[in-house]
């Protein structure tokens, strides 16, 4: 039973280009999160995702960043033009359909975005 | 505006003896409450959590207590073992949002010495 599968984990990119982050959620979850956590904080809540809908992009910034989830492959992280404050880890979470409060999403390893 | 606060950045506690680490927060209708920990390099990974209906909620050697009327909550590790060493994040979620979209704490180091 895999996990929430992210990938790359390591991504050096050069400051005006793009970057891609992928997240495959855990078998049967249609519910994706993406976070971000700059150094010495803790992970904040960028958009939520479902199959073919973002839901909630409240803590999305406003420019360069965008992200899917279709209907068939992994979710999307997209980040263009990427400068030096975008370096970070990018965390990825997926859960059920249904929640309860008895439910929790689960984690993905992360992306480790370096913009040089 | 952190609306989920740690405010010790780290505790060093002896092997056997009790980790107690701390979270506040200010946003009142936060209904939900969790703590994640976190190894260098991996995701965060569920530990425990609990219910704002509840007071105290437990599992194993791990105790999450909630006090609603000062908004803290606190995670009790007894006995502490090396391996629990780790970064800790306290999270919250509100009610009428969905249970993955959360609110973090910047975490806290605990560091269990042999």
């Amino acid at each position: 039973n895999a996990g929430v599968m992210q990938n790359p984990r390591h991504l050096v990119r050069r400051r005006g280009q793009e970057a891609r982050l992928r997240c495959s959620p855990m078998k049967g979850h249609s519910h994706v999160y993406w976070y971000r956590q700059l150094p010495e904080e803790g992970l904040k809540f960028m958009v939520y995702l479902q199959k073919e809908n973002i839901i909630d992009e409240s803590g999305m910034p406003k420019e360069r960043f965008s992200a899917e989830f279709p209907k068939e492959g992994p979710s999307i992280l997209r980040i263009q033009q990427v400068v030096r404050g975008d370096s970070a880890a990018y965390f990825c979470a997926s859960s059920p359909p249904l929640l309860t409060i008895h439910t929790e999403a689960f984690f993905g390893q992360g992306t480790r975005l370096t913009v040089v | 505006d952190q609306q989920v606060k740690q405010n010790s950045p780290s505790l060093s506690v002896q092997e056997g003896r009790i980790s107690i680490l701390n979270c506040d927060y200010t946003n009142s209708m936060f209904d939900y409450f969790l703590w994640y920990k976190k190894y260098p390099a991996e995701g965060p990974t569920f530990l425990i959590s609990i219910s704002s209906i509840k007071d105290k909620n437990e599992d194993g050697r791990f105790t999450v207590f909630l006090n609603k009327s000062a908004k803290h909550l606190s995670l009790h590790i007894v006995p502490s073992q090396p391996g629990d060493s780790a970064v800790y994040f306290c999270a919250a979620s509100v009610a009428g949002t969905s249970y993955g979209k959360l609110t973090f704490g910047q975490g806290t180091i605990l560091t269990v010495h042999p």
